[in-house]
C-alpha cells in the first residue's frame, strides 16, 4: 500500500522568495504522484503531475516538482512566491496497478506575508 | 461549463437519521470517488468508482455506501450518522486510463455536521 508524508503543516515564505514544499512517499510498485492546491472554501485543482517519463514536472502558475525515485521524494518549488499562492497544498500518490485508489497527504498551509 | 456539483452543500443532522450527499458531473468521466476531509488528515478517501456498476473501497469505507447506476452520479449514502462522520465531503471525477490517471475535478465540497 501506497503513503505519502509531507514535512510542515505550515511554511512561510516572503513574497519573492523560492518556495519549497516537500512531500516523501511510499509504494511497492511505480507510483504516479500529483501535486494539488486548495484555495480557502473550495475544492482541490491539480497543480501538476508524474505518470512516466521526464522526472522535472511543470505545472500551472509556475509551480514544478522533480521525481526522484531513490530519495522516494516529489517535492514542489516556485522560484518566485506571489500573494496568490497563499494555500493549502497537498501531495497525492497513487500506484500504476491500481491507480483508482489515491492517496493524500495531510498538506502544507503556506502563508506570504509581503 | 464543466463542473462536479454537489448537494447539499451545508447539512446539519442528527445521528441515525439517513442522508444523501449527491454528486453529479457533466464531462462524461467514468471515474469518481468520494473524500472526507478533516484537520491535519488531509484527504481520506472513502469510496471510488471505475465505470458504472463498479465500486470500490478507499480507506475510510465504514459507515458509508455509494452506488453508481449511471455515469454522471455517484450519491454518498450515510445510512446511520454519527458525530465522527461529522467532516467536509469531496466528490471528485477524471477520465480513465493511464494517462488522465489522478486528474481529478472536485465539486465544491458538502459540510456536514452530525449532532
Amino acid at each position: 500500500a501506497q503513503s505519502v508524508t509531507q514535512l510542515g503543516s505550515h511554511v512561510s515564505v516572503s513574497e519573492g522568495a523560492l518556495v519549497l514544499l516537500r512531500c516523501n512517499y511510499s509504494s511497492s510498485v511505480p507510483p504516479y504522484l500529483f501535486w494539488y492546491v486548495q484555495y480557502p472554501n473550495q475544492g482541490l485543482q491539480l497543480l501538476l503531475k508524474y505518470t512516466t517519463g521526464a522526472t522535472l514536472v511543470k505545472g500551472i502558475n509556475g509551480f514544478e516538482a522533480e521525481f526522484k525515485k531513490s530519495e522516494t521524494s516529489f517535492h514542489l518549488t516556485k522560484p518566485s512566491a506571489h500573494m496568490s499562492d497563499a494555500a493549502e497544498y497537498f501531495c497525492a500518490v497513487s500506484e500504476s496497478d491500481s491507480w483508482g485508489k489515491l492517496q493524500f497527504g495531510a498538506g502544507t498551509q503556506v502563508v506570504v506575508t509581503p | 461549463e464543466a463542473q462536479v456539483t454537489q448537494n447539499p452543500r451545508y447539512l446539519i443532522t442528527v445521528t441515525g437519521k439517513k442522508l444523501t450527499v449527491t454528486c453529479s458531473q457533466n464531462m462524461n468521466h467514468e471515474y469518481m470517488s468520494w473524500y472526507r476531509q478533516d484537520p491535519g488528515l488531509g484527504l481520506r478517501q472513502i469510496y471510488y468508482s471505475m465505470n458504472v456498476e463498479v465500486t470500490d473501497k478507499g480507506d475510510v469505507p465504514e459507515g458509508y455506501k455509494v452506488s453508481r447506476k449511471e455515469k454522471r452520479n455517484f450519491p454518498l449514502i450515510l445510512e446511520s450518522p454519527s458525530p465522527n462522520q461529522t467532516s467536509l465531503y469531496f466528490c471528485a471525477s477524471s477520465l480513465s486510463g493511464t494517462s488522465s490517471a489522478g486528474e481529478q475535478y472536485f465539486g465544491p465540497g458538502t459540510r456536514l455536521t452530525v449532532t
